[in-house]
Order: structure tokens, then sequence, then C-alpha cells
């Protein structure tokens, strides 16, 4: 079955470490997002990438890094410059980045501070 | 940006229709979206309109387009316990440097 996978689901974090997430899609998709919801809060997006090798910050990137190497990974890493890690993590891919065409999300990763 | 709006809260009784208010702040978007999240999990896309129509259905969802007024509703009909969740609505910025833009989402309880 074709879909977007995050793991691990949940993540624990040192102060001052740096810690890697997860996404991998076999959509065949060519843009995948990182978005970060808080309680309450609605999806903030981090980091958005509309084709391999190319990334762009959304609305709260500070803190925040992305690599896009291959088509079917786009890993998030919190770095320890991100004060206020804790957080509901999502990661979702669309078949183009216009918009034009719906995103599909994975299951999340919850991170939180040990 | 400007905020997409939501209602918090609704409450209803099973079997009664929901309706799921969202104001949106763009008159170019294309797509609007509805989207369902589950305690725990990721977004589930629930339905779509494109933004020359009125009204699309669903089954048991009805999307209703009020492009004048920038307003985006979502009718269940025949609400049951398994519709308890988070509802987002969401519009195309396409002019904007986030792609997708969600309200802060509607928490549906349904009351046996």
């Amino acid at each position: 079955d074709g879909g977007i996978t995050q793991s691990p689901k949940y993540l624990f974090r040192k102060e001052g470490q740096n810690v890697t997430l997860s996404c991998e899609q076999n959509l065949n998709h060519d843009a995948m997002y990182w978005y970060r919801q808080d309680p309450g809060q609605g999806l903030r997006l981090i980091y958005y990438s509309q084709i391999v090798n190319d990334f762009q910050k959304g609305d709260i990137a500070e803190g925040y890094s992305v690599s896009r190497e291959k088509k079917e990974s786009f890993p998030l890493t919190v770095t320890s410059a991100q004060k206020n890690p804790t957080a509901f993590y999502l990661c979702a891919s669309s078949y183009d980045g216009t918009g034009n065409q719906p995103q599909h999300f994975g299951d999340g990763t919850r991170l939180s501070i040990l | 940006g400007e905020d997409v709006e939501q209602s918090l809260f609704l409450s209803v009784r099973e079997g009664d229709s929901s309706v799921i208010n969202c104001t949106y702040t763009d008159s170019s978007s294309t797509y609007l979206y509805w989207y369902k999240q589950e305690p725990g999990a990721g977004l589930q896309l629930l339905t779509y309109i494109f933004s020359n129509m009125d009204m699309k259905q669903d089954q048991r969802l009805t999307v209703l387009l009020n492009k004048k007024d920038k307003h985006l509703s979502l009718r269940i009909a025949d609400t049951q316990t398994g519709d308890s969740a988070i509802y987002f609505c969401a519009e195309i910025r396409p002019s904007g440097n986030t792609p997708l833009v969600f309200g802060k989402g509607t928490r549906l309880s349904v009351i046996a």
C-alpha cells in the first residue's frame, strides 16, 4: 500500500541535543512538507520541498533543518537552537507543490523534552 | 498572514446533523479542503471543493462554498460517535510562502 511513514512515533530529546525525525513516502510525490502542531493550534509549516535537492522555509523554520536528497525521503532535524521543541510533528506529501493537489499526511511523531 | 477562522468546539447528539464553519481569506484560492484528525493520528483528507463550485456532496458529507463571503461549511448528516474528531479547513495561498494554510480546527464531540 502506498503511504507516508513517519518514525519514530514517540521521541525524547535531552537538552542541547539534536534529533532527527524520519519521513518516507512511496506515493511518487514530488512535494513534501513538515508541520508542527501544538495543543489547540492549527498546523504551522516548518519547511517544504517541491522537488529533490530544493526546499523552502515555512513560517517557523528557526531551529530546524531539512534535507531532500531523495524523492522518497524528507528528514527533519530539530536542533538545540529550537528552545521549545515539544510538539506533534506531521509530515505530508502531495503530487506537486501547487496546492491544487491535496496533501496526504503521516501519523506523526510526538517529541518531548527529558 | 491572515488567519483561517473556525469555531473551536461543537457538540451534537448522535443522529443529528453537524455543521462546521470556516472563514477563509484568499479569494484566489482554487481549492479548499476539509481534513479530519483523530486523537494521536495524522490528518485524513475528507473532501475538497473547487472554487467554481457552490456545493459538493459525498455520502454523509456536504460542503457548501460562499465565495462572496469567503465562507466554507462542512455538514455531516446522521452524525455518529466515530465522527468525534478535530476537523480542519485549509485554503491554498497562491501568493504566500505557505502553500496551504490551516484553520485551528473544530473539535466535534458526539454525544450518544
